[in-house]
């Protein structure tokens, strides 16, 4: 079965420093996704960013980026420029790309911005 | 467009009762998930629906009864209720025709007590 690993409950950083949060991930697969979300104060489960197995390039949206290391099996998220609004639940989620559609998720890492 | 609606928003129970949650997605997905989110536990699928007329069992089913009444809809339904079925209930769903690294999208959750 596959699971994903948050061994990070609890993270803070300086507004506009950078913070890295950490994810690793068992699976026998090899074509899968990987997910970060986000989860503010509001309960909404936000998509941050996406990144397809198959591709060697770390995807960037804006501000997030991710270091993906599929040998092994990791995938953390970097927030650059760290602001009041990135404060959430931060959760990693995992998908095969093939039959199974369900999504795991790890158990969350709570991002708390120090102004 | 409205996405993906829950209702109810908060509900308390008394041991023993039963209740339905609904959900319903204005998006034309085929895929539709039920999660319940536990401090500490992260998300954890409790069904899904790939299509209309089939449902899955996820990692924490029993307890609980799933109704795909069409594309749109998606019901959770709590025959008799526990304490430990206390939690966050989200409903998702995803566009199944784009491949699987389509993410999910989330309502707004349903937060229930059991006492």
């Amino acid at each position: 079965a596959q699971t994903v690993t948050q061994s990070q409950p609890e993270m803070s950083v300086q507004e506009a420093e950078t913070v890295t949060l950490s994810c690793t991930y068992d699976t026998s697969e090899s074509d899968y996704y990987l997910f970060w979300y986000k989860q503010p104060p509001s309960r909404q489960m936000i998509l941050v960013i996406r990144q397809e197995a198959y591709k060697q390039q770390n995807a960037t949206e804006n501000r997030f980026s991710v270091n993906f290391q599929k040998a092994a099996k990791s995938f953390s998220l970097k927030i650059s420029d760290s602001q009041l609004g990135d404060a959430a639940m931060y959760f990693c989620a995992y998908r095969v790309n093939f039959g199974n559609e369900k999504l795991t998720f790890g158990t969350g890492t709570r991002l708390t911005i120090i102004p | 467009n409205a996405g993906v609606t829950q209702t109810p928003k908060f509900q308390v129970l008394k041991t023993g009762q039963s209740m339905t949650l609904q959900c319903a997605q204005d998006m034309n997905h085929n895929s539709m998930y039920w999660y319940r989110q536990d401090p500490g536990m992260g998300l954890r699928l409790i069904y899904y629906s790939a299509s209309e007329g089939t449902t899955d069992k996820g990692e924490v089913p029993n307890g609980y009864n799933v109704s795909r009444l069409n594309k749109r809809e998606f019901s959770l339904r709590l025959e008799s209720a526990a304490p430990s079925q206390t939690s966050v209930y989200f409903c998702a769903s995803s566009p199944r025709d784009r491949g699987y690294n389509s993410p999910l999208h989330f309502g707004n959750g349903t937060r229930l007590t059991v006492t």
